[in-house]
């Protein structure tokens, strides 16, 4: 079973600053399965990122991912108001088929 | 426009058994590749990952879960229902299912439905 660790578990950054969150898997992920999310308090998990590097459909190009292997990373360039919130990263696999990482809460500073 | 709704109880008891559904809109179950699937998260914590339904009816459970989950579909009706047997309060959390476009490695959320166990 691949374990992915986020790091770090809060990251307090001021609007219009980077914010570099980490993932780090367990075992080499392929790119294709590495995916990542955006939640705001009440709300479901939104798709932001998937094959690690592609935007979904409608995300800011502020919003980029990167990486291969056992570390990906999500870059959000310039903190807007409404990017406070948790993100996850995930890997879909074989068993079980998706894993989550514990999640970078990005509050403001 | 894809659209998916979880519905259910939101107070079960311990031991009983859960049983939620997803209706869902926008795709067809009956669609070679797609699938639709449950997570859920107890408050304040991480997401977990339940189980996942295909259009071919092949079933994925999580290996911590499997022996007390059953996830199944209606195809004609967009609906995947989900069952938990004997729940515990740590059972407690938001329910969401999501779909799985073709050959997809990520996840298309619902708005989740809170479930909560207790006596």
């Amino acid at each position: 079973e691949i374990v992915l660790t986020q790091s770090p578990g809060t990251l307090s950054l001021s609007p219009g600053e980077r914010a570099t969150l980490s993932c780090r898997a367990s075992q080499s992920v392929s790119s294709s399965y590495l995916a990542w999310y955006q939640q705001k308090p009440g709300q479901a998990p939104r798709l932001l990122i998937y094959g690690a590097s592609s935007r979904a459909s409608g995300i800011p190009d502020r919003f980029s991912g990167s990486g291969s292997g056992t570390d990906f990373t999500l870059t959000i360039s310039r903190l807007e108001p409404e990017d406070f919130a948790v993100y996850y990263c995930q890997q879909y696999g074989s068993s079980p088929l998706f894993t989550f990482g514990p999640g970078t809460k990005v509050e403001i500073k | 426009q894809i659209t998916l709704k979880e519905s259910g109880p939101t107070l079960v008891k311990p031991t009983q058994t859960l049983t939620l559904t997803c209706t869902f809109s926008g795709f067809s179950l009956s669609t070679s590749g797609v699938g639709v699937g449950w997570i859920r998260q107890p408050p304040g914590k991480a997401l977990e990952w339940l189980a996942l339904i295909y259009w071919n009816d092949d079933k994925r459970y999580s290996p911590s879960l499997k022996s007390r989950l059953a996830i199944t579909k209606d195809t004609s009706k967009n609906q995947v229902v989900l069952t938990m047997t004997n729940v515990d309060p740590v059972d407690t959390a938001t329910y969401y299912c999501a779909h799985r476009p073709i050959a997809a490695a990520y996840l298309l959320w619902g708005q989740g439905t809170l479930v909560t166990v207790s006596s």
